[in-house]
């Protein structure tokens, strides 16, 4: 099973609401990643946790934190964002996993702040 | 930090025409890997691609294929009998390997989009 799964689809919120992104795999991999992309421009890496250790853009704010229960989940808590946060929220991991070194990714959350 | 770069923001290309895209890349280090991913309008983001740095040949994956140029830090795609589905974002990723310290870490092109003519 190479697939990499996130709910929900799309998630319409407040700025003073409290949600949750998750995400999941179930290839044995053991780095995961969350990533904000704009339309038409290329992931930006929030956060990676490799090893259940994990390493933050420190342009993220904090207002997004992440959490890793087990190394097959990774949620992404998101609370009092604001309109510029409106993006499409990318999982991913990586392996390596049957000799593949690639990451391969969720297909997205569409996240929109009113 | 290495950096990745595609110079061309957009291309386009007649249906089952030929098509080239451009990427290089910076790094001091030997061992890596090199990918093109995939990502239609609104779709998923798909790995098209992959070539390990320590391996001569150039990869292919049906009509896809690489031309790796290690010295010169390049790894074009091409993209032959160019159909109507292969319009998307074309990104170039760059992933240091296992050994180093940032392993895991992998690093985005800037995206090239290409548009299919029918």
């Amino acid at each position: 099973d190479t697939e990499v799964t996130q709910t929900p689809k799309h998630l319409v919120m407040g700025m003073t609401n409290k949600k949750s992104l998750k995400c999941e795999q179930h290839m044995g991999h053991r780095a995961m990643y969350w990533y904000k992309q704009k339309a038409k421009k290329p992931p930006e890496l929030m956060f990676v946790y490799s090893y259940e250790k994990l390493s933050i853009n420190e342009s993220v704010p904090s207002r997004f934190s992440p959490e890793c229960p087990n190394s097959s989940l990774l949620n992404l808590h998101l609370h009092a964002l604001q309109p510029e946060d409106s993006a499409l929220y990318l999982c991913a991991s990586s392996g390596p996993w049957r000799g593949r070194n690639e990451q391969f990714f969720g297909p997205g959350t569409r996240l929109t702040v009113l | 930090a290495q950096t990745v770069t595609q110079s061309q923001p957009e291309m386009s290309v007649q249906e089952a025409e030929t098509v080239t895209l451009s990427c290089t890349y910076d790094t001091s280090e030997s061992d890596y890997y090199l990918f093109w991913y995939k990502q239609p309008p609104s779709r998923q983001m798909i790995l098209v691609i992959r070539q390990e740095a320590y391996k001569q040949q150039n990869a292919t994956e049906n009509r896809f294929s690489v031309n790796f140029q290690k010295a010169a830090k390049s790894f074009s795609l091409k993209i032959s009998d160019s159909q109507l589905g292969d319009a998307a974002m074309y990104f170039c990723a760059y992933r240091t390997s296992y050994h180093s310290n940032t392993g895991n870490q992998f690093y985005f092109g800037t995206g090239t989009s290409l548009t299919v003519i029918p």
